[in-house]
């Protein structure tokens, strides 16, 4: 498959539980803040995104918050399931179609 | 339904020789992205092109790296010649203008050797 087997930070959670991934971005005049999902073999599925004038936004068993104080971005996944396990990249942009910059990623284990 | 498709999904090939890996975005997108996923650089940004103009290929090595967008139903990343180095996962994606989200492609897998 087209997994690259990065070296990532693991986050391991029980089936069932929340999950929370947790994001730094680096450029204060970005606009738009995106989680993307990459599951093995796959490329990269866009979750949820977020509008720098806002602070959070829930869609289907996701919630994205965005603390511009810290420029902090997560991810929290609620009731995780086995198919939740992924790769879960957080991106920025500075204005709509413009090119998204990807922070590294973190690994997300559900244990059944 | 639509979906951005690469070709070829893997792709073998020694030092010296060219590649050429293809992308149809999905029919309405005018912005393309070419990204390359490796170990130890994640996703890094290739080129992008708008209604098929070049906007920013500074990520690419411009001396073996060319991209282009003969129409807007394909666009081209071509290494000539390979290295090694050049082993990673490449994505292209696509999106519409003002919108936030890019839609990936499924990978190439180049292997060179």
């Amino acid at each position: 498959g087209e997994s690259v087997g990065l070296h990532l930070p693991t986050l391991s959670v029980q089936e069932g539980d929340n999950s929370i991934i947790n994001c730094a971005y680096s450029n204060s005049a970005s606009d738009y803040f995106i989680w993307y999902k990459q599951e093995s073999g796959k490329g990269p599925q866009f979750i949820i995104d977020i509008r720098s004038n806002m602070d959070k936004r829930q869609g289907q068993r996701v919630t994205v918050l965005l603390n511009k104080t810290v420029k902090h971005l997560s991810l929290q996944i609620a009731a995780t399931q086995p198919g939740d396990s992924a790769v879960y990249f957080c991106a920025e942009n500075l204005k709509g179609n413009t090119p998204l910059v990807f922070g590294k990623g973190t690994r997300l284990s559900v244990i059944a | 339904d639509a979906r951005v498709t690469q070709t070829p999904r893997h792709k073998v090939t020694e030092m010296g020789q060219e590649v050429t890996m293809r992308c149809q975005p999905i029919l309405g997108h005018n912005t393309v992205f070419w990204y390359r996923q490796t170990m130890m650089q994640g996703l890094e940004l290739l080129a992008y092109f708008r209604n098929r103009a070049p906007l920013d290929d500074s990520g690419m090595p411009k001396d073996r790296f060319s991209a282009e967008m003969p129409d807007a139903t394909l666009a081209t990343l071509k290494i000539q010649p390979s290295e090694p180095r050049d082993s990673a996962v490449y994505f292209c994606a696509s999106g519409r203008l003002g919108g936030t989200e890019a839609f990936f492609g499924q990978g190439t897998r180049l292997t060179v050797v």
